[in-house]
């Protein structure tokens, strides 16, 4: 059974027209993240939420913004979608910080024309 | 660090054989490893970790070696299989709330 979902799997978007990515998680965990990966790299975390406490990555665009409404689900919102915003978007999830391993859903590719 | 780059190295090897696949890490206040597989289209799945005060721990098929020293980590597995080729990440928590960062990459292609 699928612990972290994401849909959808593939999202096309506009050039400035803005985009919410989606995340759930059936594992009641504390900590959810968003990371982006770009064609050939490797993930890049753009921000997480510790329960309700919403910590960003200094590098991280203004452009993105996350929501958190409750538990199970969290939304990565990107406000004014730039060509070089196309890129797989991993959500991933964690019991607690500090050490614990990291689930990770099969990620969003966003393409934005 | 920032991992960079367009394209991946490659290790490619034979079915059956041993494969390693190398990464340094840029943080000497990390404490603790994973090794990540990624099959195309699908997110990170985790292999193994280790944390700072090992040098080594093993897996089912799969060892992971820590050498603090020169800040490189390695995974090795062992009678690599086609179900293994995949991109492998190594990621680093350089402690406090669980950020990963994560190096660059190596696709890893197992022939017949």
């Amino acid at each position: 059974d699928a612990m972290v979902i994401q849909n959808p799997r593939y999202q096309v978007t506009q050039f400035g027209k803005p985009v919410t990515l989606s995340c759930s998680q059936t594992l009641n965990h504390n900590v959810m993240y968003w990371y982006q990966q770009k064609s050939s790299q490797a993930p890049k975390l753009l921000f997480h939420y510790y329960d309700k406490d919403f910590n960003n990555e200094a590098d991280t665009p203004d452009n993105f913004q996350s929501r958190r409404p409750n538990t199970s689900f969290c939304f990565l919102d990107i406000r004014s979608p730039g060509l070089g915003d196309a890129a797989m978007y991993l959500c991933a999830t964690s019991r607690d910080q500090g050490w614990d391993e990291q689930y990770f859903g099969p990620g969003t590719r966003l393409t934005v024309t | 660090g920032e991992s960079v780059g367009l394209h991946l190295p490659t290790l490619s090897v034979q079915e059956g054989d041993n494969s390693i696949i190398n990464c340094a890490y840029s943080n000497s206040a990390s404490d603790y490893f994973i090794w990540y597989k990624q099959e195309s289209g699908k997110g990170p799945q985790f292999i193994i970790d280790i944390r700072s005060n090992m040098d080594k721990r093993q897996g089912q098929r799969v060892t992971v070696l820590l050498n603090k020293t020169v800040k490189h980590l390695s995974l090795q597995i062992a009678a690599t299989q086609p179900g293994d080729s995949a991109v492998y990440f190594c990621a680093e928590n350089p402690g406090g709330y669980n950020k990963l960062i994560f190096g660059a990459g190596t696709r890893l292609a197992v022939h017949p």
